[in-house]
């Protein structure tokens, strides 16, 4: 099976920040990957598909890079709302794992 | 619009069943991959399963393998989750969510989810 891992398991940042998620497969999956925010007591939302492809309705803000074991999730300027936690998740080897997620709280 | 509405999660003892619903509306069901994903309280996401449109092929988190069986009803716009020999550790709040493609690429909407809490 493969293994997701991301890194930091959690990130303070300010207002107009940039911040970088990074997540690591254990073995390659090509473009296979995708991205989702989750909020507190609501359902996960689909930000990034396949790598680097920005869901409809997704501010532009987000954007995704990548390809074979590792990728980056970047928020290019950080917004309250925001707050957040972050997962990715391989979409092409069976089973799907999710990694442990990144919490990115606002200074 | 997309809807997605869990439903049959609820208290159950160690070691019997229970079986989920996801009435799905808004959509060409029978197009789309279905997922199940839980999450259990103060915990990350976990997937559980994913079947292809058509039904016919089905994937399954390790530790659900055999225990757990999902099933979709193209002409009643459902998908299904079947649940046996729950453990403790299956407590969680069961999602399910739509592919964007026909089996696996993303999970574009989800439902609100549902409670599965199995305690004596």
């Amino acid at each position: 099976d493969i293994q997701m891992t991301q890194s930091p398991s959690s990130v303070s940042a300010s207002v107009g920040d940039r911040v970088t998620i990074t997540c690591r497969a254990s073995q390659g999956i090509r473009n296979w990957l995708a991205w989702y925010q989750q909020k507190p007591g609501k359902a996960p939302n689909l930000l990034i598909f396949a790598a680097s492809n920005l869901q409809s309705g997704v501010p532009s803000r987000f954007s995704g890079s990548g390809s074979g074991t590792d990728f980056t999730l970047t928020i290019s300027s950080l917004q309250p709302e925001d707050s957040a936690t972050y997962y990715c998740q391989g979409t092409n080897s069976f089973p799907l794992t999710f990694a442990g997620g990144t919490k990115v709280e606002i200074k | 619009q997309v809807q997605l509405v869990e439903s049959g999660g609820g208290v159950v003892q160690p070691g019997r069943s229970l079986r989920l619903s996801c009435a799905a509306s808004g959509f060409t069901f029978s197009s789309y991959g279905m997922h199940w994903v839980r999450q259990a309280p103060g915990k990350g996401l976990e997937w559980v399963a994913v079947i292809s449109y058509d039904g016919n092929n089905k994937y399954y988190e390790d530790s659900m393998k055999g225990r757990f069986t999902i099933s979709r009803d193209n002409s009643k716009n459902t998908l299904y989750l079947q649940m046996n020999s729950l453990r403790a550790e299956d407590t969680a709040v069961y999602y399910c969510a739509k592919d964007l493609g026909i089996l696996s690429l993303g999970k574009d909407y989800w439902g609100q989810g549902t409670l599965v809490t199995v305690s004596s």
